[in-house]
């Protein structure tokens, strides 16, 4: 399974776009990269995963560069619901379990 | 549809004394995942359940034991409790290992305190 590693912490406002960086550096050929949202005392919320190239849905976007060594994860237009933890992890395909990360600790302030 | 449900929602219990924690799994799922979150870390892998049989196992001693139910439902039991596994417990259910774009749903979690 890839190690990730991301910011530990960053702080932005509302109504900003928020840019989220996971760096994967060791990601196998079959990784896909999944990010999850969790607020305190609740479980992970699944938000978006892909393999390359980038992936939409009604909540964010993710950004996989060709060679796949990082992921960026796009917030547009926060607001101070998103405060929460995010975790970038990698997963094999044909693997069920997933591994997490230490997360990045967003903080949107008004 | 219903999502993963836990029971119970917080538990205390003495050092030394055995637990078991549910979970009912999202309907059409059937595979089961179990974490342990300590406060201020990540979710740590447990092991998984696949149409009943374990197919996964993270870094914990065998004191922690789970079992899932053909209805998918699952159960993770904690023997011989220790101070340190007081933390938040989370189950997690997918459709054959959430491979699908929806991924993982958790459920809220039990909140084990051992005193």
């Amino acid at each position: 399974l890839a190690k990730t590693t991301q910011p530990v912490s960053m702080d932005s406002y509302e109504g900003q776009e928020v840019n989220i960086t996971c760096s994967h550096n060791n990601i196998a050929t079959n990784d896909y990269i999944t990010w999850y949202q969790q607020f305190p005392s609740q479980g992970p919320r699944f938000i978006i995963q892909g393999y390359k190239t980038k992936v939409t849905n009604e909540v964010a976007s993710l950004f996989i560069p060709a060679d796949r060594k990082s992921s960026t994860l796009s917030l547009p237009r926060v607001s101070l619901s998103d405060t929460a933890v995010y975790y970038c992890l990698g997963r094999y395909s044909s693997a069920s379990k997933i591994i997490f990360g230490s997360g990045t600790r967003l903080s949107i302030r008004p | 549809e219903t999502g993963v449900t836990q029971s119970p929602t917080h538990l205390i219990k003495t050092r030394g004394q055995q637990v078991t924690l549910r979970c009912s799994s999202q309907s059409g799922h059937n595979t089961v995942s179990w974490y342990q979150q300590a406060l201020g870390q990540g979710p740590q892998f447990i092991f998984q359940y696949y149409r009943e049989e374990e197919n996964g196992r993270g870094n914990f001693p065998p004191r922690f034991s789970g079992l899932q139910f053909p209805n998918y439902s699952s159960e993770l039991n904690v023997n011989a409790l220790e101070l340190d596994d007081s933390a938040l417990y989370l189950c997690a259910s997918s459709l054959d290992g959430g491979l699908a774009n929806y991924g993982y749903t958790f459920g809220s979690g039990t909140r084990l305190t051992v005193v």
